[in-house]
């Protein structure tokens, strides 16, 4: 188990331009899950994966942004034209088939749009 | 929408103090509600949890009782320590296959 492990650690852009960072789960987990957290608050639901489908978006997912997990391993979240308010942590998380309801999550993304 | 109400921070304790923090949901049916953590520098973990009413999940000296009649899951420790300071966040689950909703979290320093 070397946990959920997410790509970059740190990413800075200019306004305008796209952005995709990368998540790997826990290698035996099916459910994957996206969420963002701006400074003193809590983390708000993006998106869900069970396997390579989406199942759940949330209404703050706008068009600009997109999440793939093709082959139900690793998943990839895009922003497209990015704006200052894209500025956050994008955390990724994990479960296991199992039914187990603990998520386990990555250190994070921290997003910087300039 | 389903949701989660916690009591704002930040918290200031003195070491061994008595530690609450509240926290009430809004949910339909009955939901699983949890207490994560975020150390300084750290990613979010697990705490605790519970799964139905009455229950009450335990550790690291930290409790909680699920309440279905308050929609409370409040946060208790008898004596804090220096080493719990962090960022507590109340969150629910309609089912171990749905999304998790999280409060906007509590800060709470500790003081030697």
């Amino acid at each position: 188990d070397t946990g959920v492990s997410q790509d970059p650690r740190h990413k800075i852009t200019k306004r305008g331009q796209n952005v995709t960072f990368r998540c790997d789960p826990i290698s035996e987990h099916n459910r994957l899950y996206w969420y963002r957290q701006t400074l003193g608050q809590g983390p708000e639901f993006l998106t869900y994966f069970q396997n390579e489908a989406q199942l759940e978006k949330s209404r703050l997912l706008s068009d600009r942004f997109s999440a793939e997990r093709p082959k139900g391993s690793f998943s990839t979240l895009e922003i497209q034209r990015t704006e200052q308010g894209d500025s956050a942590m994008y955390l990724c998380a994990s479960r296991s088939r199992q039914g187990e309801e603990k998520l386990f999550f990555g250190s994070g993304t921290q997003l910087s749009v300039l | 929408g389903d949701s989660v109400t916690q009591m704002e921070g930040p918290v200031t304790l003195s070491e061994e103090a008595f530690l609450t923090i509240n926290c009430t949901y809004t949910a339909t049916g009955y939901p699983s509600l949890f207490w994560y953590v975020q150390y300084p520098g750290e990613g979010l973990q697990l705490l605790l949890k519970a799964t139905k009413a009455d229950d009450k999940g335990s550790n690291k000296g930290f409790e909680a009782t699920y309440r279905k009649e308050t929609t409370s899951f409040h946060l208790e420790k008898g004596s804090v320590q220096v080493s719990d300071s962090a960022v507590y966040f109340c969150a629910l689950s309609k089912t171990s296959y749905d999304k998790v909703i999280f409060g906007p979290g509590t800060s709470l320093s500790v003081i030697p």
